[in-house]
């Protein structure tokens, strides 16, 4: 199975950037994706295919990579970005997921 | 709107099976390969099956190769994902959700394996 290495964690302040990073034990071409997930709540979909924004997502958030190194970038960091942040592979059988960065802001 | 309602979920002892369905409406389902995606209580995200459009491409993750089976009406527009020989540790809250990048969610189904 392809693995994804995700940061555990992660405390940044309102108005910095941020980049979480996703790294695959293969290459996954440009399919990879990232998701937000709030404490309760059911994930949404951020960035598809590397990099594209996924309608109705602020544009605060960028996703940026290929092969086996993805980024999500979130520029400027607000208070309501509080989640964790999972990335998704779908090139490789099975489809695997990370197992998330939680983000904290201070 | 873009609506995917699963239910079928419940609790229901080691060994035995549930059968999982997943009502979409508000898009063409016959057109969109679908996920089932679960989360074990305080857990991560797990990818568990995919199933293309016209069902003929479907994956599994390895826990649950030979005793998940996922599989669609497109007339019904429904997907479905029978399991079998459950565990404990198939304990989640199931989602389905459109696409390979899963671009919209269920609300989730619960499912608990317990004696």
């Amino acid at each position: 199975d392809t693995v994804l290495t995700q940061s555990p964690a992660l405390a940044v302040s309102p108005g910095e950037r941020v980049t979480i990073s996703c790294r695959a034990s293969e290459s996954v071409s440009t399919l990879m994706h990232w998701y937000q997930q709030k404490p309760g709540q059911q994930p949404t979909l951020l960035i598809y295919l590397a990099s594209n924004l996924e309608s109705g997502v602020p544009a605060r958030f960028s996703g940026s990579g290929s092969g086996t190194d993805f980024t999500l970038t979130i520029d400027p960091v607000e208070a309501d970005d509080t989640a964790t942040y999972y990335c998704q592979q779908s090139w490789n059988d099975p489809f695997t997921f990370g197992s998330g960065t939680k983000l904290e802001i201070k | 709107e873009v609506q995917l309602v699963e239910s079928g979920g419940g609790l229901v002892q080691p060994g035995r099976s549930l059968k999982l369905s997943c009502v979409a409406s508000g898009f063409t389902f016959s057109n969109y390969g679908m996920n089932w995606i679960r989360q074990a209580p305080g857990k991560g995200l797990e990818w568990v099956a995919y199933i293309s459009s016209g069902s003929s491409y479907i994956y599994y993750a390895e826990t649950v190769k030979g005793r998940f089976t996922i599989s669609r009406d497109n007339a019904k527009n429904t997907l479905y994902l029978q399991m079998t020989s459950l565990r404990s540790e198939d304990t989640a809250l199931y989602y389905c959700a459109r696409l390979s990048y899963a671009d919209y969610w269920g609300q989730g189904v619960m499912v608990t394996v317990s004696s």
